[in-house]
């Protein structure tokens, strides 16, 4: 089974709409992080969690809310889906703490159209 | 300003020859880590290597090596041995320590494809 897991691993919905993207990690993780990827662009990041009480805007936090329900579990949200946010969606956990390599390991990615 | 930059927005290679994708860097901090991803048509972010900033040997794994110039803000990824299975997306990233955040800034990337 894999480590980092997302759902839906595609989503169309429309102008307005508000969706959630799930995000889940069996790899014990403190830390999760949610990037979106534009073609031409990289990953950037949207926000990230150090804990289940540490939450942090990211790069491009605008449009997008997040939940950390569980040390498991980070949620993406957008509240008013607009076709510019159509884009991939990666979440990703690491480790915490002074480890050299501290590695950030990737999900499979939602791919999300917005209308 | 750009972080990380990565100037070859295409590359191809022979199967079975070496190949190097630059990657240069901007940062005020000592310490910091540079990583490579490679990210295949199907889309996932893989982990290929590490170079931490305080580290005195270029990293190695398998048929990937990182060529790390600290002076001159640069770690360029070197494949040896190109196979088919090497046509992807690669990014470059950096962790830096200032601020509170261990996240890390991603380049645009460079899109391999190995020739046969």
């Amino acid at each position: 089974d894999a480590d980092v897991t997302q759902t839906p691993r595609n989503r169309i919905t429309k102008t307005g709409k508000r969706i959630m993207l799930e995000c889940s990690q069996t790899k014990g993780h403190d830390r999760m992080y949610w990037y979106r990827q534009d073609p031409g662009l990289g990953l950037r990041l949207i926000y990230y969690s150090f804990d289940v009480k540490d939450i942090n805007k990211g790069e491009i936090s605008d449009g997008y809310s997040v939940s950390r329900q569980a040390q498991a579990k980070f949620s993406l949200s957008l509240e008013s889906a607009i076709p510019n946010q159509t884009a991939l969606y990666f979440c990703a956990t690491s480790l915490a703490g002074a480890g050299r390599r501290n590695e950030q390991f990737f999900g499979p990615g939602t791919r999300l159209t917005v209308l | 300003a750009q972080k990380i930059t990565q100037t070859q927005p295409g590359m191809f290679v022979q199967e079975k020859e070496a190949v190097t994708l630059d990657c240069t860097y901007d940062t005020s901090d000592q310490s910091y880590g540079l990583f490579w991803y490679k990210q295949p048509s199907s889309g996932e972010m893989i982990f290929l290597i590490y170079q931490g900033s305080y580290d005195e040997q270029n990293a190695t794994e398998g048929r990937y090596s990182l060529n790390f110039q600290k002076a001159r803000k640069s770690a360029n990824l070197v494949i040896s041995a190109s196979q088919l299975g090497d046509s992807a997306m690669y990014f470059c990233a950096m962790r830096e320590p200032s601020g509170s955040a261990r996240q890390l800034t991603f380049g645009s990337g460079t899109q391999l494809t190995v020739l046969p």
